[in-house]
Order: structure tokens, then C-alpha cells, then sequence
């Protein structure tokens, strides 16, 4: 597709469960970046790739975040033994290549409820 | 550290202009870039500035002053589409970026 495509768009899940997001950047982008947002807030910064590698993983909240990004382009961001607090909007962008003056291009988010 | 200050909302009328001030406190700075979400939508790119002074595009125009660690988007001939949260974001190393809170921005008629 022409744009960065997230699924699912929305996640309902009980305490407790594990939790896979994916995300598939537009073509030809290097990096990929995930960032997270509560209701009525700013974007919060989780973890960035360039290629297959992560240079950046210190947003991550905790030790039950990871993620892994395979062949250059789908990402997925995983969530182990959900919390309450982990229920936010998981955004994720890229761009053509890791540097500054080339905008960020965003997917619609997955929007995780934990029960 | 990091932290961004911008205004939790702004109201303003059809055809007025209207500004929207974003202070940073921040390491390592590379540019300052602004972004518009409308409810329930995914943030969109407006501007970036990595030089002090003014770009323009269009009706949207953005401001930064690195000596001041301040910068602004101004908006022009506002219109109801324009209704919508905007989000500076400092730029850091590996084009990473740390956003602001976002100030909501109401047009009325």
C-alpha cells in the first residue's frame, strides 16, 4: 500500500495476556520507529530501527516490551503479561532513511484495551 | 532531560490567524519538526526547521529560534478542517522524536 499500515486497528485483551502488533512500513523506508499515546496526550517515544537493527530500544517501559523488525520492512511490537497501563494507541512511523529533515510518516495506530 | 512546553488549547475564528508557541528543553537537538492529529486520525507531518527563521508553506508557516529554545507554527486564514491537535517534536539522534503534550486547537465560525 502507499502508506504505513498498522493491524490490528483495534485490540481488546484481559490482564495478563500477550499481545503482538504489527506494522508494515512503506516501501523502501529504512526506518521504522514505534511510539505509544495515551488519550488527550503527546506521543511517547518506545523504540526505533534502522533496517533490521535497533539502535534505540530505550523507550521501551519495561521488560516486557520487545520488538523485532525482520527483512528490512514488517516490524512487530510485542507486549508480554499486559498491565492496564499498557492500554494506549501504539503508533508507528517511518521514514525513507534515518535522518532529520525527512518526515515521518505515520500509520493509524492499534488502539489496545486491557481488561 | 527532555521536556517540550506548548499551550493545552487554543480557540480562534474562521479567517483569523493564529500561533502556537512550543518551548524545548532538550541534549543533542537536530530540529524541531510540527505535526497535526485530528481525532482518531494518525499524526501528519506540517514542518521542520533545523535553521533559525521562518519556513513557509502555504497557509502554515514555522518559526524557531535555537538561541531561545523556542519555536512556533502560525496558522493563516483559519478554516474548521484546520480543528485539530498539533505537536511540536524535537528531533533527536536518530531522527528520533520526543513530542510535546499537543494543544488542541478549536476553529469556531
Amino acid at each position: 500500500g502507499a502508506g504505513v499500515s498498522q493491524s490490528p486497528s483495534n485490540k481488546v485483551t484481559e490482564k495478563g495476556k500477550d499481545v503482538e502488533l504489527r506494522c508494515d512500513p512503506i516501501s523502501g523506508h529504512t526506518a521504522l520507529y514505534w511510539y505509544r499515546q495515551s488519550l488527550g496526550q503527546g506521543l511517547e517515544f518506545l523504540i526505533y530501527f534502522q533496517g533490521n537493527s535497533a539502535p534505540d530500544k530505550s523507550g521501551l517501559p519495561s521488560d516486557r516490551f520487545s520488538a523485532e523488525r525482520t527483512g528490512g520492512s514488517v516490524s512487530t511490537l510485542t507486549i508480554q503479561r499486559t498491565q492496564q497501563e499498557d492500554s494506549a494507541v501504539y503508533l508507528c512511523a517511518s521514514s525513507l532513511e534515518g535522518v532529520h529533515n525527512q518526515p515521518q510518516h505515520f500509520g493509524d495506530g492499534t488502539r489496545l484495551s486491557i481488561l | 532531560g527532555q521536556s517540550l512546553e506548548q499551550p493545552s488549547e487554543v480557540t480562534a475564528v474562521e479567517g483569523a490567524i493564529v500561533q502556537i508557541n512550543c518551548t524545548y528543553q532538550t541534549s543533542g537537538f537536530y530540529g524541531l519538526s510540527w505535526y497535526q492529529q485530528h481525532d482518531g486520525g494518525a499524526p501528519t507531518f506540517l514542518s521542520y526547521n533545523a535553521l533559525d527563521g521562518l519556513e513557509e508553506t502555504g497557509r502554515f508557516s514555522s518559526f524557531l529560534s535555537r538561541s531561545d529554545s523556542y519555536g512556533y507554527l502560525l496558522l493563516q486564514e483559519l478554516q474548521m478542517k484546520d480543528s485539530a491537535s498539533y505537536f511540536c517534536a524535537v528531533h533527536n539522534a536518530g531522527n528520533m522524536l520526543t513530542f510535546g503534550g499537543g494543544t488542541r486547537l478549536m476553529v469556531k465560525p
